[in-house]
């Protein structure tokens, strides 16, 4: 089974509102990093968050990191359709890199 | 800068035939990975590597086999295709942290 799990699995929102995805994991963690994908193509990375850290910030984007709850959120804010793609969060315990299902965000115009 | 290209993009395959699909990074990373994607699935790890010479299972490795012969290559093998098989295949590479992916491998295999 994966390790981690999105939720939820889609997510349609009006531009300029922001975007809310969630990650819950199973065992302990590196790492959390969350990777955006756009139809068809490779993963990009977005942002690491450490398991020593809380929150983390970069740019638009707002992570934060509960290990005793073993989750993480993304916070997109002000939406743009350039977001619209699939995110995945990836836990990495040693040098395994696992990730989740995913959840699909659309932004409209 | 290259970063990570997999050959080939496309590919059909007949049940039971052979193929490998070729990961080459140029960045000089010591840690390898092959996911497949498939629909609501996410990336689930068939194999990794965490340098030259080494390979290891990851959640998905029947069916597969994997070398690691030269630092910058990862080549998957399927020695016997079958339809469940039939998948997009992602490489990655990493030094410690973030992960760079090529473009893909779309396999069907009729």
């Amino acid at each position: 089974s994966q390790q981690g799990e999105e939720d939820p699995q889609a997510l349609s929102i009006q531009e300029g509102e922001n975007a809310t995805m969630n990650c819950s994991y199973k065992t302990s963690i590196n790492n959390l990093q969350w990777y955006r994908q756009n139809s068809g193509r490779g993963l990009v990375h977005l942002i690491l968050i450490r398991s020593n850290e809380r929150e983390k910030h970069s740019g638009r984007l707002r992570v934060t990191l509960d290990t005793s709850k073993k989750s993480s959120s993304l916070l997109i804010t002000a939406s743009r359709e350039a977001d619209t793609a699939s995110y995945f969060c990836a836990t990495d315990a040693g040098y395994k890199l696992s990730f989740g299902a995913g959840t699909t965000v659309t932004v409209r115009a | 800068n290259a970063g990570v290209t997999q050959t080939p993009k496309f590919r059909v395959l007949k049940t039971g035939q052979s193929m490998t699909l070729l990961c080459a990074q140029d960045m000089n990373h010591e840690y390898m990975y092959w996911y497949r994607q498939d629909p609501g699935m996410g990336l689930r790890l068939i194999h990794y590597s965490v340098g030259e010479g080494t390979t290891a299972k990851g959640e998905v490795p029947d069916g597969y086999n994997v070398s690691r012969l030269k630092k910058q290559n990862f080549l998957l093998g399927l020695e016997s295709a079958a339809p469940s098989q039939t998948s997009v295949y992602f490489c990655a590479s990493s030094e410690t942290t973030e992960a760079f992916f090529g473009q893909g491998t779309r396999l069907t295999v009729v």
